[in-house]
């Protein structure tokens, strides 16, 4: 079955610590996204790759990085300079074009104690 | 930058038909999408937009007015599954990626 994976689906770290967060496509797709999403915020665009080993910041990139070392994958650190980490991410892939859909990956709701 | 406008919360009961407005402002238009998401689910790809007018898809529809930074999704026959938020987004200045809403909550009651 073709479709984006992440994992795990819930995550708990202490706070101060750096923590990744992996997504993983099957559907060929080149683009890549992170978002967040936050209650009553809306999907917030983190980072986005639309190549292997390139990718661009969004409206939130502060405290996060990323990597694209492989088509198929595009892992998300949360780091300890992440002022409110905790929050659902979501990870989405799609076509080249602007007319093609992204899809999402099921997230990963991530809390920091 | 874009921005994008629409209601938070909307409420109707089944059978009804719902429309859910939103207003855009972006430096460059590459067309209007709607997404649905479940309650702590994924969301999923519901329309696209690129020129004016209505796009019919089944019980689902959606329209757009460029000259008016305007669209809206219209539901026809709510059913009690179609309680989830609704997203619109438009791409970035680049177009390489999508921007959304903060959503609207809908909720369908018997």
């Amino acid at each position: 079955d073709g479709g984006i994976t992440q994992s795990p689906k819930y995550l708990f770290r202490k706070e101060g610590q750096n923590v990744t967060l992996s997504c993983e496509q099957n559907l060929n797709h080149d683009a890549m996204y992170w978002y967040r999403q936050d209650p009553g915020q809306g999907l917030r665009l983190i980072y986005y790759s639309q190549i292997v080993n390139d990718f661009q910041k969004g409206d939130i990139a502060e405290g996060y990085s990323v990597s694209r070392e492989k088509k198929e994958s595009f892992p998300l650190t949360v780091t300890s300079a992440q002022k409110n980490p905790t929050a659902f991410y979501l990870c989405a892939s799609s076509s080249w074009g602007p007319e093609n859909e992204q899809f999402f990956g099921p997230g990963t709701r991530l809390t920091v104690l | 930058g874009q921005s994008l406008e629409q209601p938070s919360e909307v409420t109707a009961v089944e059978g009804a038909i719902v429309q859910i407005n939103c207003t855009y402002q972006t430096s460059g238009f590459y067309g209007l999408s709607w997404y649905q998401q479940h309650d702590g689910g994924a969301p999923t790809f519901l329309s696209y937009n690129a020129l004016d007018g209505l796009e019919e898809t089944g019980r689902f529809s959606s329209f757009l007015s460029r000259s008016d930074s305007y669209g809206y999704l219209l539901l026809q026959e709510l059913q009690m599954k179609d309680s989830a938020s609704y997203f619109c987004a438009v791409r970035n200045q680049a177009g390489t990626a999508l921007i959304f809403g903060k959503g609207t909550t809908l909720s369908v009651s018997s």
